[in-house]
């Protein structure tokens, strides 16, 4: 079966550090592939998306995210966090072929950004 | 515009109560999807719509969960006899078109509700 993996469940930063979120899935075929945002209180969020072309794709607030096929990665990365991206990070996938309309979730990483 | 809306957002129940999720989708979107989030899980996808048809119910957990979507529009998780398992966030997305291989669209999410089965 699909999944994926968000290889840390909790990552604290200072201020102005640099951020990479860590993203793999198991397809060997097409995909489309999401990071979401929940900040604190909120409802998930849209942070970018990749469904075909330049491989590094960049989205709101400063983020971006690079889609290395032969890796199976799609890892998302800030160059300088703020204490308002607090936040939890998921990352989602939709296989072509799968079962149509399943995006499938990692557990999601847990942002804490200290001022 | 609005974006999806979920009521209630906080339900707490009895073990062995039916109780009922509602999903508000943004206008116009043809396409509708439940998942559910557990604690320190991710969401786990379980049912969707195309217009008023669920093809696929095969993600639903158990036959106590049922859902149905009315005109297009709004739809309504129903999970009978509950369960403490059953306790999680229920989310609600909608699409302006089914997400499937090659079309490319975005599911937007509700704020969800809050289910807690004592």
């Amino acid at each position: 079966a699909q999944s994926v993996s968000q290889h840390n469940h909790h990552v604290i930063l200072s201020e102005a550090a640099s951020l990479e979120l860590g993203c793999n899935y198991s397809y060997g075929g097409t995909v489309n592939l999401f990071w979401y945002v929940q900040y604190p209180g909120q409802h998930l969020q849209l942070l970018l998306k990749y469904f075909s072309g330049d491989p590094l794709v960049k989205g709101i607030k400063g983020f971006e995210a690079e889609f290395i096929k032969s890796k199976f990665s799609f890892n998302l990365r800030k160059p300088s966090v703020q204490w308002s991206d607090t936040a939890e990070y998921f990352c989602a996938v939709y296989p072509y072929g799968g079962s149509q309309g399943n995006l499938i979730f990692g557990k999601g990483t847990k942002l804490s950004v200290k001022p | 515009g609005a974006g999806v809306s979920q009521s209630p957002s906080n339900k707490v129940t009895e073990k062995g109560k039916d109780v009922e999720l509602r999903c508000d989708p943004i206008s116009g979107h043809t396409a509708l999807y439940w998942y559910r989030q557990s604690l320190g899980q991710g969401l786990e996808f379980l049912i969707y719509f195309q217009g008023n048809s669920a093809p696929d119910k095969s993600g639903l957990p158990s036959d106590r969960f049922s859902a149905e979507r009315t005109g297009g529009s709004v739809s309504t998780l129903t999970i009978q006899r509950t369960q403490q398992e059953d306790s999680a966030v229920y989310l609600c997305a909608s699409s302006l078109a089914m997400l499937r291989g090659g079309y490319q669209e975005t599911q937007y999410f509700g704020p969800g509700t809050r289910l807690l089965v004592l």
